[in-house]
């Protein structure tokens, strides 16, 4: 266990819909990244905040946000959902930005239908 | 932006023998090269990693090189088991305030008993 946690863990709903997925970084942990990962695909990167603040942004579709609350729960929000984007979503976690160890959640598993 | 190459995208190797696997990256202001293991239907989870300062790192059976000049790093696996059987990210983070993280596209390795 990563000590980072990820609600929900399986996720199904219909195109077009909005679904929110939440995450908790670990204890002390100021980072949170967001990764998309399709199936037998690499990791895809989409975005990192740090301490409340967006820091970076990869390969995130303007149908996608993301926030870090002053608790540090981070959620990443999927509008307008496609089929395309069934995906495992996974969230990280380190202490600062950088040349830090990430700590990865147990992902949550989307399927649009 | 940055770019990661990983080769070879599979790997068969008996038990007992090793494995490398190669990335290379295009930003030579990248820093910091994590490896991360991902068996299936789990989390990604961090093998080994180099900050651009150091040449060389070892870990047990693990040992990551980096060469900044020719800006490619590899991952070497000594006596190979059944239980090192994954997918293996290999990834680049950039320095200073903007720190996108790139992954390589992973290698599958089969280690056959």
């Amino acid at each position: 266990d990563s000590g980072v946690t990820q609600t929900p863990k399986h996720l199904i709903t219909a195109t077009g819909q909005r679904v929110t997925l939440r995450c908790s970084p670990r204890s002390g942990d100021l980072s949170v990244y967001w990764y998309q990962q399709s199936l037998d695909q690499g990791l895809q990167f989409l975005i990192q905040y740090y301490n409340g603040e967006e820091r970076a942004k990869g390969n995130i579709l303007e149908r996608f946000s993301a926030q870090q609350f002053p608790d540090l729960h981070s959620e990443l929000n999927l509008s307008s959902l496609e089929l395309g984007d069934s995906a495992l979503y996974f969230c990280a976690s380190s202490l600062r930005q950088g040349a830090y160890e990430q700590y990865f959640g147990p992902g949550t598993r989307l399927t649009v239908t | 932006g940055e770019n990661v190459e990983q080769h070879p995208s599979t790997l068969s190797v008996q038990e007992g023998d090793s494995a490398v696997i190669k990335c290379t990256y295009s930003d030579s202001a990248s820093n910091y090269f994590p490896w991360y293991k991902q068996e299936l239907g789990k989390r990604p989870q961090l093998i080994i990693d180099i900050r651009s300062n150091v040449g060389e790192k070892k870990d047990q059976r693990i040992a990551v090189t980096l060469n900044k000049t020719a800006k490619h790093f590899s991952l070497h696996i000594t006596e190979t088991q059944p239980e090192d059987s994954a997918v293996y990210f290999c990834a680049a983070v950039g320095s200073g305030g903007y720190q996108k993280v790139t992954f390589g596209t992973g290698t599958k390795l089969q280690v056959i008993p």
